[in-house]
């Protein structure tokens, strides 16, 4: 069946820390994938978009790295602070529309 | 640019009533997104509109759920009769073509009770 699987439903670090986040895909194949950030009470907003052909994009601290061989995507965030503290979905594109991954709910503690 | 709208922000209500919720997404994206998302999980697509036509609405509970985005700008979710199942934050999203990165609304939680 497919699934997509966002590790651990919780990140706490420190302030400073390089956080990363990492999601997992079975039985689909997206051409592209995307990061998104939730705060509480908010829809997600959009970060990020990396292509199946692109092994890295980076804006700013935030990193995104997508192996269609691992079928995984990592999310980096380096140097991270205290608003950095949200909970972050990968979206994998399937058909014309977006499938959402649980996310991650990312503690910086300062 | 102005964000996507939606109203209300809350709402609470009896199983078996109904529902009604409001979008207005960002001027000029044709492509507007209505997804539910259960507290601690992922949003879930519900339906996907291209102007007025609906592209995907496999995911759509079609017994009790319905939507509608006439003029092919505004859209209305209704829910009826809604059942407990039913409470989530549901989102409105717009794109300017399919596939594109979406911008959401900031949701409307229901509580059916």
């Amino acid at each position: 069946s497919q699934k997509i699987e966002q590790n651990s439903e919780a990140l706490n670090i420190q302030e400073g820390k390089t956080a990363t986040l990492t999601c997992n895909y079975t039985n689909y194949s997206p051409a592209y994938l995307q990061w998104y950030r939730q705060d509480p009470g908010r829809g997600p907003v959009f970060l990020l978009l990396i292509r199946e052909n692109e092994k890295e994009k980076r804006k700013e601290r935030l990193k995104v790295t997508f192996d269609t061989t691992l079928k995984q995507s990592l999310f980096h965030i380096t140097a991270s602070q205290p608003a950095d503290s949200a909970t972050y979905l990968c979206a994998l594109n399937y058909g014309q529309n977006f499938v959402f991954g649980p996310g991650t709910r990312l503690s910086v503690l300062p | 640019e102005a964000g996507v709208a939606q109203s209300p922000r809350y709402k609470i209500i009896e199983k078996r009533q109904s529902v009604a919720f409001w979008c207005n997404p960002i001027s000029g994206h044709a492509t507007l997104y209505w997804y539910q998302q259960i507290l601690g999980q992922g949003p879930k697509l519900l339906i996907q509109f291209q102007n007025n036509g609906v592209v995907d609405d496999s995911q759509l509970p079609k017994d009790r759920f319905s939507a509608e985005r006439l003029k092919g700008v505004d859209s209305t979710l209704k829910i009826q009769p809604a059942k407990l199942e039913d409470s989530a934050v549901y989102l409105c999203a717009s794109s300017l073509i399919p596939g594109d990165s979406y911008t959401f609304g900031s949701g409307t939680r229901l509580t059916v009770v």
